[in-house]
């Protein structure tokens, strides 16, 4: 079975700037999840989408937003890109309910 | 606030030795309990799960999971320097509809000595 896939793998964007970042989860799964890692932070929950729908989100501002498609595909998008947005961008995928979270390589983004 | 604390390390531990890894979390109404190993920069690998009381063994790996205490572990026998990694320990946040949400501690580096 493959893995849950993430593109792209690496970006470079600037501060103002707006970015979206996509994530195919493994076949069957229907749960996507969210997550920003950073040195300094760790692994931050950001939202998770349940068949299309958003059923959790974690405390980042409203520049980031996010959605998931019938197909099970989810995309997050941040706005207005700000310095401190640079981190690691990872999306897990899991066949609810057990919960047990896949994740993805993870997109590096670079705000300059 | 939700949190999980791990001791951030680093854990030096010689080839052939138990290394014990060790995890306190601090809602009591958590209901799944994950260990994820994470080369440099790779992302997390999903390598025990436990949501019940006592141990579970997978191999070189057995976590051991405390609810009453609010504690998880990861033991692994004869590390190998494979091993060599940041250990994140994840806590679900445990509430009915809201089982996507995983908090993690922010990890625990082993390094396996030759």
């Amino acid at each position: 079975k493959a893995g849950v896939t993430q593109t792209p793998r690496y970006l470079i964007k600037t501060r103002g700037q707006q970015v979206t970042l996509s994530c195919s989860p493994i076949s069957g799964h229907r749960s996507v999840s969210w997550y920003q890692q950073t040195p300094g932070q760790g692994l931050q929950f950001l939202f998770e989408y349940f068949s299309e729908t958003q059923r959790n989100k974690g405390n980042f501002p409203g520049r980031f937003s996010g959605r998931q498609f019938s197909n099970s595909r989810s995309e997050m998008n941040v706005s207005t890109l700000e310095l401190g947005d640079s981190a690691l961008y990872l999306c897990a995928s899991s066949s609810d309910p057990y919960n047990e979270q896949f994740f993805g390589p993870g997109t590096r983004l670079t705000v300059l | 606030q939700k949190e999980v604390e791990q001791n951030s390390g680093p854990l030096s531990v010689p080839e052939g030795a138990i290394a014990s890894l060790n995890c306190t979390y601090s809602d009591r109404v958590s209901q799944s309990f994950f260990w994820y190993r994470q080369y440099s920069g790779k992302s997390p690998e999903l390598i025990m799960s436990i949501y019940s009381n006592g141990d579970k063994e997978d191999g070189r790996f057995t976590a051991q999971l405390n609810k009453a205490s609010q504690y998880v572990s990861l033991l692994i026998r004869d590390s190998q320097p494979s091993d060599s990694a940041t250990y994140l320990c994840a806590v679900n946040n445990g509430y009915g509809g809201s089982q996507g949400n995983l908090i993690f501690g922010k990890g625990t580096k082993l390094s396996v000595k030759p």
